[in-house]
């Protein structure tokens, strides 16, 4: 079993609906990030935390310690959101990144 | 603006092969990370360098070297490359390895074996 477990794989949605990635891990981390890679390749990290909650524009991340649990929210999402969305930790023991296997989201118009 | 980037992103090699894949960083990061992608498996780390000189394995280094003569400079090698080598490989760096520190990431190297 992975230590980060994403859910779902693969999520289509129409455009403007509201979009909820979520992120399940089983070692104490120091902290957590969602990354986002567009078509090519490149990564750009999205949060990082370590407790409650961040809002940036139209995306806000939350995470609880205590259920070793994360979400990512989309409001009002739009084609250009359409992306691989990747949930890391780091491992507060050895401070090792652990990578979810991505949530592939499609946003159609 | 932390800028990594990666020699080729695209690259198609031959089984048995050595292939360089490099990547640089601008920001003065002590560390640096080679990691590869593959569908379903996330990313996994290969090796990293905390310094100049210094390197770590990290989950599968197994036919992998990698090479940190200069700090902003971190070098993956593919000795004898093999089919199962097929990937999607990302460089990373970082100021330091603890706490709620950000990894930057470069545009990946699609790398097809033959």
């Amino acid at each position: 079993k992975n230590e980060v477990e994403q859910s779902p794989q693969n999520l289509t949605a129409q455009e403007g609906e509201f979009i909820t990635i979520n992120c399940s891990y089983s070692v104490g981390i120091s902290a957590l990030h969602w990354l986002q890679q567009h078509p090519g390749g490149g990564i750009v990290s999205l949060f990082m935390l370590s407790s409650g909650k961040k809002k940036h524009g139209r995306l806000i991340a939350t995470i609880n310690i205590q259920e070793k649990h994360s979400s990512l929210h989309i409001t009002a999402s739009h084609p250009r959101d359409s992306a691989v969305y990747i949930c890391a930790v780091r491992s507060r023991n050895n401070n090792d990144m652990r990578f979810g296997a991505g949530t592939r989201l499609t946003v159609k118009p | 603006d932390v800028k990594v980037t990666q020699s080729s992103r695209y690259l198609v090699k031959r089984t048995g092969e050595k292939v360089f894949l490099e990547c640089v960083q601008d920001m003065d990061h002590e560390n640096m990370f080679w990691y590869r992608q593959d569908p379903g498996l996330g990313l996994r780390l290969i090796y990293f360098s905390y310094d100049v000189k210094m390197k770590e394995k990290g989950d599968i280094p197994e036919g992998y070297s990698v090479s940190r003569e200069k700090k902003e400079r971190f070098s993956l090698i593919l000795e004898s490359a093999s089919t199962n080598q097929t990937s999607m490989y990302l460089c990373a760096s970082s100021l330091f390895t603890s706490g709620d520190n950000e990894q930057f990431f470069g545009p990946g190297t699609r790398l097809t074996v033959l």
